[in-house]
């Protein structure tokens, strides 16, 4: 079935790197994607969206970029600190008005 | 605003004891979700609603009930609990369907 999924579960960077966390997904009807955070013992916290008719889009150290053409979605974070430590989740508006969630990619960031 | 709440935090459960999750939010969303997250997955939709009085089927609706009395209210119920209903319980809710959901704080559930 159509599914949202990530390559990489588990990724160590060094504090101040940049990281990329990616997604890939299947629906090509999908009109709009959403990263979360979620640190350890706490709920899900929304990043950053965005919708299909956007290739990117930025936030604070933050920026998405929207591959329809590969279906591929990531998650860029500028000078990575200690607290990006969480498990970052993608999501998917799956044209049935569902939000569809990713397994889950966890971040450990190194001092 | 508190946002999303959810009692309680934490519980432990026989096999076949019953239990009720309360989930609160004072954002005035109509819709509002029940998750479950196992360890190394991702969430999984259980049941969700898109109004008072309305309830709907998720992903994995079986051995739960959910009830919507008031808008601001979503309820889980575990009538017969089971060791494969350990777990955490994620609560969220939206302005409209299909975009940005906001989460409770989780409760973790154990079923012995």
């Amino acid at each position: 079935g159509e599914s949202v999924g990530l390559h990489l579960p588990t990724l160590s960077v060094q504090e101040g790197d940049n990281s990329i966390i990616n997604c890939a997904y299947s629906n090509s009807a999908s009109d709009y994607f959403i990263w979360y955070k979620q640190e350890s013992g706490k709920g899900p916290q929304f990043i950053i969206d965005i919708r299909s008719n956007m290739d990117k889009r930025q936030g604070q150290r933050v920026t998405v970029l929207l591959n329809k053409t590969v279906k591929h979605l990531s998650l860029q974070i500028a000078a990575t600190q200690p607290g990006d430590s969480a498990v970052y989740f993608c999501a998917e508006n799956n044209a049935g008005n569902m939000l569809t969630f990713g397994g889950g990619t966890r971040l450990m960031v190194k001092p | 605003n508190a946002g999303v709440t959810q009692t309680p935090k934490f519980r432990v459960l026989k096999t076949g004891q019953s239990m009720t999750l309360l989930c609160a939010q004072d954002m005035n969303h109509e819709y509002m979700y029940w998750y479950r997250q196992d360890p190394g997955m991702g969430l999984r939709l259980i049941h969700y609603s898109v109004g008072e009085g309305t309830t709907a089927k998720g992903e994995v609706p079986d051995g739960y009930n959910v009830s919507r009395l008031k808008k601001q209210n979503f309820l889980l119920g575990l009538e017969s609990a089971a060791p494969s209903q350990t777990s955490v319980y994620f609560c969220a809710s939206s302005f409209t369907s299909g975009y940005e959901q906001f989460f409770g704080p989780g409760t973790r559930l154990t079923v012995l």
